[in-house]
């Protein structure tokens, strides 16, 4: 059974049209992560919740903001997508700090046209 | 920010054993060092994590040695389904979970 789900698996948008990515997770996990990864390169940290407080990494665009009204499910909003905004999304969970491992979902894979 | 150092790539054929080392010089005392597999299209999955010495799983082996500055993923026997990418992860600050370049397994027939 899938524990972390990510919708829809594929999307597509226009230029500078507002997008949103959603996660929905059955573990019960108190943090959560949003990842950016293109073709070739390793996933990219953008933003993690630890609960409810929102850790945002220092070089993650402005463009992109993250909502999570509660425990079982996060948001990615991106504002105005440009074509470098093309990529696979990746969502993980993890129980706490005191582990190490990591739970991802398929990814959303996004096209910006 | 223990910063780690992999092999962009490595290539294997089927059945032999492959090691993978990663180098991480400036770990801190309170770090575990994880290792995730990458499957195209993929999430990473979490294969096996250690502090010292020697770890097993049914999957993998993780050899780390004393001074801890570096640590060895092996893989017994791998297959043609091993192809993937292999991540090394040193987590600072528990939460803050960044991925390095990882290394290119590819298996051979």
């Amino acid at each position: 059974d899938a524990m972390v789900i990510q919708n829809p698996r594929y999307q597509v948008t226009q230029f500078g049209k507002p997008v949103t990515l959603s996660c929905s997770q059955t573990l019960n996990h108190n943090v959560m992560y949003w990842y950016q990864q293109k073709s070739s390169q390793a996933p990219k940290l953008l933003f993690h919740y630890y609960d409810k407080d929102f850790n945002n990494e220092a070089d993650t665009p402005d463009n992109f903001q993250s909502r999570r009204p509660n425990t079982s499910f996060c948001f990615l909003d991106i504002r105005s997508p440009g074509l470098g905004d093309a990529a696979m999304y990746l969502c993980a969970t993890k129980a706490g700090t005191r582990t190490e491992k990591l739970f991802f979902g398929s990814g959303t894979q996004l096209s910006v046209l | 920010l223990a910063k780690t150092t992999q092999p962009i790539s490595m290539d294997s054929y089927e059945g032999q054993e492959v090691n993978i080392t990663c180098s991480h010089n400036n770990i801190a005392t309170n770090d575990y060092i994880t290792w995730y597999q990458q499957f195209p299209s993929q999430g990473p999955r979490f294969i096996i994590q250690g502090y010292k010495t020697k770890v097993t799983n049914e999957v993998a082996s993780l050899f780390i040695p004393a001074d801890r500055k570096s640590s060895t993923l092996s893989l017994p026997r791998v297959s043609l389904s091993d192809t993937a990418v292999y991540y090394c992860l040193v987590v600072l600050n528990n939460n803050d979970m960044r991925f390095g370049a990882g290394t290119r397994l590819t298996v051979k027939p």
